[in-house]
């Protein structure tokens, strides 16, 4: 029973570039949460999104964020044109229809050079 | 709106010491409180739910809504403690999202 997936762990890009951070959630989850960890920060909440559906994104930056979780695949987060302020560990997270417990993953450290 | 406050950034004690790692909370409603830990560069890993009132790895949180509180306890700490320790508040039952306060990190010196 796999738990929380991401990939890649770890992500260099280049200011101006993309990154692309990919989240399976634990098998038979429907609901997925996106958080961002600065260094020597704590987690700030991004977004939670259902199957096809952003239900909350008030903790997504205005510009150059978008967040997906489409019906098939994994969930997406999306940074254009990454500035050296995003470079951060990104953690998604997945819970049930109970909502009881949420699994997270190991995290995406993003880079930005 | 909803807050968590986690006072100290920092906190260091000698193994076999006792631990309170503080917390506390802003919230009108009835919060759902939790505890995760993570291990250096780790997943977060659920460490206690006020809910359950159990006891893992000898850490313990009573919930006090008097003080919105929810201070976890050891009350002896061993090397393997030292961690970054994280209280988080969910307004209620079912999926939603968590708010995290801003963490503790716990080292234990032997």
């Amino acid at each position: 029973n796999a738990g929380v997936m991401q990939n890649p762990r770890h992500l260099v890009r280049r200011r101006g570039q993309e990154a692309r951070l990919r989240c399976s959630p634990v098998k038979g989850h429907s609901h997925v949460y996106w958080y961002r960890q600065l260094p020597e920060e704590g987690l700030k909440f991004m977004v939670y999104l259902q199957k096809e559906n952003i239900i909350d994104e008030s903790g997504m930056p205005k510009e150059r964020f978008s967040a997906e979780f489409p019906k098939e695949g994994p969930s997406i987060l999306r940074i254009q044109q990454v500035v050296r302020g995003d470079s951060a560990a990104y953690f998604c997270a997945s819970s049930g229809l109970n909502g009881n417990t949420i699994y997270f993953g190991e995290g995406s450290w993003l880079t930005v050079v | 709106a909803q807050r968590v406050t986690q006072p100290e950034k920092l906190l260091s004690v000698f193994k076999g010491a006792p631990v309170e790692l503080k917390c506390n909370y802003s919230y009108s409603g009835s919060p759902e409180l939790f505890w995760y830990v993570q291990y250096s560069r780790q997943r977060l890993q659920l460490l206690l739910r006020h809910i359950s009132r159990e006891s893992i790895k000898g850490f313990t949180a009573d919930l006090n809504k008097g003080e919105t509180s929810f201070h976890l306890k050891k009350p002896f700490a061993q090397e393997e403690d030292s961690a970054m320790y994280y209280c988080a508040l969910k307004s209620g039952s079912g999926p939603q999202k968590l708010v995290f306060g801003q963490g503790t990190r716990l080292t234990i010196n032997p």
